[in-house]
């Protein structure tokens, strides 16, 4: 049981360059998420899709689009990269966007653009 | 911008102490409030959810309680071991919103 995985591990973009970040879920969790972590700050939250079909913008979406590709994938695209999203990605996923509900993570994308 | 505080940011301990950290948040339309434990090199993992003031929940010798009136949570370490050196995170969700706001963290070393 992987439970949340998440390709590439590390990357390193040049400034416009554009990329995709892929996140699949085996647990038949409903709702995806994706987080970025920077130095100092808490993990804040730029995408979310409630439900296969379903996207909706988080704390900071610019610079960013997603799919929800089917029930277990969701990915992250950056079109054209900037030095401000060099960052740690996060996936996760949870059984329903119900705000009680356990979020689980993926390990993680390191991302620099140079 | 929901405002999630954790304090401290870090604290070290020595092995066999005991230790606590506090989550403050806005006590206005609180939902629910989620404790993560975050070891270096791998990802956040949930320790606790707590939805109702007064609930204190525990997993080993980690516990939490929750003051959704005054709009804090704290969480208890008793007998702190090398192993619960990690990060941990609260994360608060409103009713206004599916979305969690995580805090920054309360880093904890345990010195052998």
């Amino acid at each position: 049981n992987a439970g949340v995985t998440q390709t590439p591990k590390f990357q390193v973009l040049k400034t416009g360059q554009s990329m995709t970040l892929q996140c699949a879920q085996d647990m038949n969790h409903n709702s995806m998420y994706w987080y970025r972590q920077d130095p100092g700050m808490g993990l804040r939250l730029i995408y979310y899709s409630a439900s296969e079909g379903t996207t909706d913008k988080g704390e900071v979406p610019n610079g960013y689009n997603v799919s929800r590709l089917n029930k277990r994938e969701f990915s992250l695209r950056l079109e054209s990269a900037a030095p401000s999203q060099t960052s740690v990605y996060f996936c996760a996923s949870s059984p329903r966007t119900g705000r009680e509900d356990t979020q689980y993570f993926g390990p993680g994308t390191r991302l620099t653009v140079l | 911008i929901l405002n999630v505080e954790q304090s401290p940011q870090s604290l070290h301990v020595q092995e066999g102490d005991s230790t606590n950290f506090t989550c403050s948040f806005p006590s206005s339309n609180f939902y629910a409030l989620h404790w993560y434990r975050w070891e270096t090199a791998k990802s956040p993992e949930a320790l606790f959810v707590m939805t109702l003031n007064g609930d204190e929940k525990k997993k080993g010798r980690i516990s939490a309680t929750l003051n959704t009136k005054e709009g804090y949570s704290y969480l208890y370490i008793k007998g702190s071991q090398p192993e619960d050196s990690a990060t941990y995170l609260c994360a608060f969700s409103g009713a206004g919103s599916y979305q969690l706001t995580f805090g920054k963290g309360t880093k904890l070393s345990v010195i052998p």
